[in-house]
């Protein structure tokens, strides 16, 4: 199994909701990450967990709350949310470590399209 | 400071070359990424460099030069498929990587 899953696809909330977004992958990695990408820029890190542990915070608000709940899945916590927010959510996940002459390659989710009104 | 380069669009014909340049200043270096993203869709791996030289795999090619801070990425025989955004991306260290703008491919018949 090559691939990783997120849902929901598509999510509509308001600035006062909760909602969560959901990543899993079954390849074995143990670290994974969640990328924020809006329209023709490219995906901009938010955070990294490694075997678990959170390993990476790109000073990313704390309206967004990560978790990894075991080394298969990533959660991805929202709450009050600003339109501004709004951005197709990617989750990916690689080796946590490389082997020589191979590269920490990620593998993508199809992400989650955010609208936040 | 980080910047990855990359030409924002080119168009080629359908079943000709192509090669898409990207430039990188990173604080740290350990490896070049290409990475393909149609509209819409996550990005998919295609290439890794992190010794100068070419790399080749298939109709796609990836070059590395880590002197001048360049690479390229060369797409032969090119099908309507190959019509997506090109990501280079460099990783500067553990975990962390950064990507491009994007080239956005446009292949013609």
């Amino acid at each position: 199994d090559t691939e990783v899953t997120q849902t929901p696809k598509h999510l509509v909330m308001g600035m006062t909701n909760k909602k969560s977004l959901k990543c899993e992958q079954h390849m074995g990695h143990r670290a994974m990450y969640w990328y924020k990408q809006k329209a023709k820029k490219p995906p901009e890190l938010m955070f990294v967990y490694s075997y678990e542990k959170l390993s990476i915070n790109e000073s990313v608000p704390s309206r967004f709350s990560p978790e990894c709940p075991n080394s298969s899945l990533l959660n991805l916590h929202l709450h009050a949310l600003q339109p501004e927010d709004s951005a197709l959510y990617l989750c990916a996940s690689s080796q946590e470590v490389r082997l020589a002459g191979t590269g920490n390659e990620q593998f993508f989710g199809p992400g989650t399209r955010l609208t936040v009104l | 400071g980080q910047n990855i380069d990359q030409p924002t669009e080119m168009t080629a014909t359908e079943g000709a070359i192509v090669q898409i340049n990207c430039t990188y200043q990173t604080s740290g270096f350990n490896g070049l990424f290409w990475y393909q993203q149609h509209a819409g869709e996550a990005p998919t791996f295609l290439s890794y460099n992190v010794l100068d030289g070419l790399e080749e795999k298939g109709r796609f090619s990836s070059f590395l030069s880590r002197s001048k801070g360049y690479s390229y990425l060369l797409l032969k025989e090119l099908q309507m498929k190959d019509s997506a955004s090109y990501l280079c991306a460099a990783n500067t260290g553990g975990f962390k990587t950064i990507f491009g703008a994007g080239t956005r491919l446009f292949v013609k018949a």
